[in-house]
């Protein structure tokens, strides 16, 4: 039973447009959710976060927005840039560090 | 600073060898992690350590995986015997718990098993 799931394995946009990446879980006792980044050959980089208490939280070009009604969150990126592309893992905690993670969704941006 | 240090970053070994994969996490944290990437199960937890204590192991797939923190900045991950189902990349991450949630992986292992 996988709690955390990212659906569409891969995403193409065209650099300057809106990137945006899903994420669905299922563990209603999961409060906090993180997004990774990864490129080859290196580990996962954390990129931002968000607290289950709020809906939105925004670090420059990156943004992501939780629907606890809908289990879902999602990572906005604007506008996209060639160096955005990589695999992005979608986390949800419950204990302070274990997390859980999807499968990821490479996205590649092109020039 | 250093970040989270693991070695080998590969190791290519025989079925039924030992293998020993190490982990040095960054100064400071209090909890430490082991990750297994594989294409068809992702990025799942085998165990995690707290102060130096295992609290959840329940991903360790096998006995033949075991895990030890002998102090704070040094940790082991062993497979013995290893078989091909065991390759994989792994990966060791560390955070200071009760700062916040946020992991800090190292490169990996990228671990064969032939």
């Amino acid at each position: 039973d996988q709690q955390v799931k990212q659906n569409s394995p891969s995403l193409s946009v065209q650099e300057g447009r809106i990137s945006i990446l899903n994420c669905d879980y299922t563990n209603s006792m999961f409060d906090y959710f993180l997004w990774y980044k990864k490129y080859p050959a290196e580990g996962p980089t954390f990129l931002i976060s968000i607290s289950s208490i709020k809906d939105k939280n925004e670090d420059g070009r990156f943004t992501v927005f939780l629907n606890k009604s809908a289990k879902h969150l999602s990572l906005h990126i604007v506008p996209s840039q060639p160096g955005d592309s990589a695999v992005y893992f979608c986390a949800a905690s419950e204990d302070a560090g274990k997390s859980t993670f999807g499968d990821g969704t490479t996205l590649t941006v092109k020039p | 600073d250093a970040g989270v240090i693991q070695s080998p970053r590969h190791e290519v070994t025989e079925m039924g060898q030992e293998v020993t994969l190490r982990c040095k996490p960054i100064s400071g944290h209090n909890s430490l992690f082991w990750y297994r990437q594989t294409m068809m199960r992702g990025l799942e937890l085998l165990i995690y350590f707290n102060n130096n204590v295992p609290i959840d192991d329940s991903g360790m797939p096998e006995d033949r995986f075991s895990a030890k923190m002998p102090n704070a900045s040094f940790s082991t991950l062993k497979i013995q015997p290893s078989e091909p189902r065991d390759s994989a990349v792994y990966f060791c991450a560390s955070t200071l718990r009760g700062y916040n949630e946020k992991l800090f992986f190292g490169s990996g292992t990228q671990l064969s098993v032939l």
